[in-house]
């Protein structure tokens, strides 16, 4: 299974714009991408999932290069209640097998400043 | 996305003794899943609940400590076994409804051992 690589930290001022890249190197071609948010006390919260080009939603927005060896989470104009663990998965549904395997990595830690 | 409920959201127990935790979602779904999240860490899965037959364990877990039961296709436990102070983590619940769509997580069991 793909193993992620994100950045351990990320700061940020309110009304910018935030983009968190996941480097996964040796995504399989079943796999898809999805992003996760976490705030202390609460379990991850989906935030968006793809595939390969860009996905936007009303939250986020998705880039993945033709490769799909990395990804990008954007975030429109951060506000302080962004600040949160966000953490890139790979993985999902084998189609093959039946099977189902995503795995944590570390996660990115985003503190927004006022 | 489906309601996951987790029963106890927390508790504190004595080294020894046993702790099962309820897993209760609002839907039927295709895959349960038990992760333990360590203080300031990431998620770790334990195991996949397969339902009416034995779970099936990472690399490091074992059924004698964690046993797990899914009895149907809406409920899931999780039984932490003679508990040390090592135990003390968050555990939560995570689903997938469907092939194709993304899990979604329960806001964890907070464990204590004294």
């Amino acid at each position: 299974l793909a193993k992620t690589t994100q950045p351990i930290s990320m700061d940020s001022y309110e009304g910018q714009e935030v983009n968190i890249t996941c480097s996964h190197n040796n995504i399989a071609t079943n796999d898809y991408i999805t992003w996760y948010q976490q705030f202390p006390s609460q379990g991850p919260r989906f935030i968006i999932q793809g595939y390969k080009t860009k996905v936007t939603n009303e939250v986020a927005s998705l880039f993945i290069p033709a490769d799909r060896k990395s990804s990008t989470l954007s975030l429109p104009r951060v506000s302080l209640s962004d600040t949160a663990v966000y953490y890139c998965l790979v993985g999902g549904f084998n189609l093959n097998t039946g099977g189902f395997k995503t795995i944590f990595g570390a996660g990115t830690r985003l503190f927004v400043k006022a | 996305s489906a309601v996951i409920s987790q029963k106890p959201s927390r508790d504190i127990c004595q080294r020894g003794t046993s702790l099962t935790i309820q897993c209760q979602v609002d839907s039927q779904v295709t895959m349960m899943f038990w992760y333990r999240q360590q203080p300031g860490q990431s998620l770790t899965l334990i195991a996949t609940a397969n339902q009416g037959s034995e779970a099936t364990y990472e690399s490091g877990f074992v059924i004698d400590k964690f046993p797990i039961s899914r009895p149907n296709l809406t409920f899931s436990t999780l039984t932490v076994s003679n508990m040390s102070p090592e135990d003390s983590s968050i555990y939560l619940c995570s689903v997938v409804g469907e092939v194709g769509q993304p899990q979604h997580f329960g806001d964890g069991t907070r464990l204590s051992i004294l």
